[in-house]
């Protein structure tokens, strides 16, 4: 079983279209989380982090549920620039990220 | 502010050459890693350091890779003898601690001919 395992997608939505993605860790101790995109032959980027209390960001919103070891990502209208690749990564206390294999997020006109 | 630099951004060799990627973290920043990325395998952390050392190189896929940072803005990722295999793009990160997010650098894009 990978450490972090998300939604295996390709997500295919219309503009305007509120979409979600799922993500699991299975390590326990774990402390941090974070989403990132990636575009097309670009680097990841800091999309957002998540806490406890859940968070958001204009039309992102992220949730954290500690006792399930997962955490989601919630796009509100959906933009065509939305399309790109989204990375689930969580820290364990020693400071190693480990990242998912990425959900694909084509927003369609 | 500077993000991440990483250098060079393509690197196209021949199978048996050497190969050295270069990275320059955010100052500041403690914390080293590198990745690799492939269509195949997907992002893999090689290693990463804390204060200019190496605290998990348990993905180096071997010991044709090697990984040094002599200091605390300067890093350097060697593959010697290079085979087709580690064609790939290679990216530089660095964090503030160990709960702060990473930054990446643009990636090094390497083909081994």
């Amino acid at each position: 079983r990978k450490e972090v395992e998300q939604d295996p997608g390709p997500f295919n939505v219309p503009e305007g279209a509120t979409v979600a993605f799922n993500c699991t860790y299975s390590n326990s101790a774990s402390q941090s989380f974070f989403w990132y995109r990636q575009d097309c032959r670009k680097e990841p980027k800091l999309l957002m982090s998540v806490y406890s209390s859940g968070n958001e960001d204009g039309r992102f919103t992220a949730q954290l549920n500690r006792a399930s070891q997962y955490i989601s990502l919630l796009i509100r209208d959906s933009k065509l620039s939305d399309s790109a690749t989204y990375l689930c990564v969580v820290n364990t206390n020693a400071g190693k990220s480990t990242f998912g294999d990425g959900t694909t997020l084509t927003v369609k006109p | 502010d500077a993000g991440v630099i990483q250098s060079p951004r393509h690197e196209v060799t021949e199978m048996g050459q050497e190969v050295t990627l270069r990275c320059k973290p955010i100052s500041g920043h403690n914390s080293l890693f590198w990745y690799r990325q492939t269509m195949m395998r997907g992002l893999e952390l090689l290693i990463y350091f804390n204060n200019n050392v190496p605290i998990d190189d348990s993905g180096m896929p071997e010991d044709r890779f090697s990984a040094k940072m002599p200091n605390a803005s300067f890093s350097t990722l060697k593959i010697q003898p290079s085979e087709p295999r580690d064609s790939a793009v290679y990216f530089c990160a660095s964090s503030s601690r160990n709960h702060q997010p990473q930054h990446f650098g643009d990636g090094t894009r390497l083909s081994i001919l």
